[in-house]
């Protein structure tokens, strides 16, 4: 079946813009993840989502991120005010229940100019 | 703060050699997972283990997680080309199960003819 998707797969922008980051988790499963990779580093947790809610949002790195799943599927990550501290590859994750394997997306490499 | 320390970070070897990598963390945790990431590519699973004493294996490569340790190695046998990689070790930040995941800084492995 179709794994994780993430789109765009690249996203270039200025510092001080706004961007979003969609991510598609696996049909079914209800826990949704994003992480942040930068170069040479592992990845590091963000948000946590159980169904529709954000059951864990104590990575985010400040009030210019923020990440929603309206319907329970479908998460949008959303940074305001870009700076080049936050040019990374972003992540996105999904498991069946939350206490389990998770299967990560493609990314999104985020530029910011 | 949970920390997951993963040695080596690089590792150079050649085909037909045996070698293990190892992965400390600092807090209570039953539940540890192993991925790989090629170069580019997002992360793949590669085992999950549960419990203490657990021991998996697939094809070359065999991890074990010892709880009261806080230690898992991923051990390679009698390695080939194709499984140069990154190998990354994750744990649950709290240990229950359904949370985000600690990684380590990843074990760069190059698997020379």
């Amino acid at each position: 079946g179709a794994g994780v998707s993430q789109t765009p797969s690249n996203k270039v922008t200025e510092k001080g813009k706004y961007v979003e980051l969609r991510c598609d988790p696996i049909s079914g499963h209800t826990a949704l993840y994003w992480y942040r990779q930068s170069l040479g580093q592992g990845p590091e947790f963000l948000i946590y989502f159980q169904g529709t809610g954000a059951a864990d949002d104590s990575g985010l790195p400040n009030d210019r991120f923020f990440a929603v799943r309206p319907e329970g599927s479908v998460s949008t990550l959303k940074i305001q005010r870009t700076e080049r501290g936050d040019s990374a590859v972003y992540l996105c994750a999904s498991s069946y229940t939350g206490a389990g394997e998770q299967f990560f997306g493609p990314g999104t490499r985020l530029t910011v100019l | 703060e949970l920390k997951v320390e993963q040695n080596p970070l690089f590792l150079s070897m050649q085909e037909g050699k045996n070698y293990t990598i190892y992965c400390n963390y600092s807090t209570t945790s039953d539940r540890l997972y192993w991925y790989r990431q090629d170069p580019g590519k997002s992360l793949e699973s590669l085992f999950v283990l549960l419990s203490n004493g657990a021991v998996k294996q697939e094809g070359r490569l065999m991890a074990s997680l010892d709880t009261k340790a806080r230690l898992s190695t991923l051990h390679i046998t009698a390695a080939v080309h194709d499984l140069s990689a990154t190998y990354f070790c994750a744990v649950d930040i709290r240990g229950g199960g359904a949370d985000g995941l600690t990684f380590g800084k990843g074990t760069h492995l190059i698997i020379q003819p």
